[in-house]
């Protein structure tokens, strides 16, 4: 049964401390994708990353950080410098352009809330 | 600077009736536009899309229609259900890249 799977569904933080967010996919797509959304707005892009060792900033990359090692996986990292953490993160993956179908596929999000 | 923008933040429909959602873009490159449906605390899940090759696509109850000399998509849902209450994106992928860019939303009531 293919899907995105993300971990944990809920992480609280203290403020200062770093905290990594799972996100796997078996779909065997090459593209992957975190997203941040607040209440009221849309999903703003952090990162993406079209291939294994390589990604790319999105709009609010400031304060995180992600990591591509294997095409499965891409774990994102909320470090100490983001100003203002909390929020609904999604993971998403994707065909590349050209595929037939190239719609994204989302994962069931994280609730980070910084105490 | 938004690139697809949802004006209308909600609509309320009676059951039965048609739902149009609509979104507007900015950014002629753009060449593929998506639809998705997000419960509360849940990602999105993917409804239908469009090539900018096409003006219309249909899958089921839902259709897209696309008007690309305005630069505008809309979502039709006919007849609207309870179990459609939920909220919609809009998104769109440039003919060159692997981003997509969403908007902020438009959250659908349909009443019983």
């Amino acid at each position: 049964d293919g899907g995105i799977t993300q971990s944990p569904k809920y992480l609280f933080r203290k403020e200062g401390q770093n905290v990594t967010l799972s996100c796997e996919q078996n779909l065997n797509h090459d593209a992957m994708y975190w997203y941040r959304q607040d209440p009221g707005q849309g999903l703003r892009l952090i990162y993406y990353s079209q291939i294994v060792n390589d990604f790319q900033k999105g709009d609010i990359a400031e304060g995180y950080s992600v990591s591509r090692e294997k095409k499965e996986s891409f774990p994102l990292t909320v470090t100490s410098a983001q100003k203002n953490p909390t929020a609904f993160y999604l993971c998403a993956s994707s065909t590349l352009q050209g595929a037939i179908r190239n719609e994204q596929f989302f994962g069931p999000g994280t609730r980070l809330t910084v105490l | 600077d938004q690139q697809v923008k949802q004006n209308s933040p909600s609509l309320s429909v009676q059951e039965g009736r048609i739902s149009i959602l609509n979104c507007d873009y900015t950014n002629s490159m753009f060449d593929y536009f998506l639809w998705y449906k997000k419960y509360p605390a849940e990602g999105p899940t993917f409804l239908i899309s469009i090539s900018s090759i096409k003006d219309k696509n249909e899958d089921g109850r839902f259709t897209v229609f696309l008007n690309k000399s305005a630069k505008h998509l809309s979502l039709h849902i006919v007849p609207s259900q309870p179990g459609d209450s939920a909220v919609y994106f809009c998104a769109a992928r440039k003919n060159t890249g692997n981003q997509f860019y969403f908007g902020t939303g438009t959250s659908l009531t349909v009443i019983p």
